[in-house]
């Protein structure tokens, strides 16, 4: 079936260093490819997308490519700031349909906290 | 617009009670979902549908019900709560069928079963 892998956390940074939040999936289809952000006490907002190989979603100084080759959407962000602290979600959604139709499926969720 | 909205916040019930949890959306979305969050797994898929009167199971549809009346409106329904049905429980839409398109999640209701 298809699934979403990220890096263990929680990830602590300093405020300004750099991030990067690995995800890989496996798909039995072709995936659209998505970063969610849930902050304290919120729902989920999405991040950025992308929606096919080589695509490079952005948002807020976030980054993340869609790689085909190596099934990887890694997230990376050049300058942490303290309000980036939140709990970030890799996910993936089928763009036909079958058996996981309209479903995302996610990762398991990467904490991280961004101290001053 | 105020998006999608989900009551209550916070419940807690005891095992064996039943009970809805409302989701609206005034977007005019087609398309609606629940879904349950837990701690480490990521979010779950249990209900979806992609209109009005049409509705189907997802991934973990046991001990939950739906409908979809309007257009507006998927509430959630708990038969008999069990304490395994303690999670947060978030309602998401999108504007069509189409999957590649942004799913919008509304706040969560955090749900406790005694």
């Amino acid at each position: 079936g298809d699934s979403v892998t990220q890096m263990e956390g929680p990830v602590t940074l300093s405020e300004e260093a750099f991030l990067t939040i690995n995800c890989t999936y496996t798909a039995t289809g072709y995936p659209s490819l998505f970063w969610y952000v849930q902050y304290p006490g919120e729902g989920l907002q999405l991040l950025l997308k992308a929606t096919k190989a080589d695509d490079k979603g952005s948002n807020k100084g976030f980054e993340a490519t869609y790689r085909k080759e190596t099934t990887s959407f890694h997230l990376e962000k050049g300058s942490v700031q303290v309000s980036d602290s939140a709990v970030y979600f890799c996910a993936l959604i089928l763009n036909a349909g079958g058996t996981s139709y309209g479903k995302l499926t996610f990762g398991q969720g990467t904490i991280l906290t961004v101290h001053p | 617009n105020a998006g999608v909205t989900q009551t209550p916040k916070f419940q807690v019930l005891k095992t064996g009670q039943s009970m809805t949890l409302q989701c609206a959306q005034d977007m005019n979305h087609e398309y609606m979902s629940w879904y349950r969050q837990d701690p480490g797994m990521g979010l779950r898929l249990i209900h979806y549908s992609v209109g009005a009167g049409i509705t189907d199971q997802g991934e973990v549809p046991n001990g939950y019900n739906v409908s979809r009346s309007t257009t507006e409106d998927f509430p959630l329904r708990l038969l008999s709560a069990a304490p395994s049905q303690t999670s947060v429980y978030f309602c998401a839409s999108r504007r069509t069928r189409t999957n590649r398109e942004t799913q919008y999640f509304g706040p969560g209701t955090r749900l406790l079963v005694l």
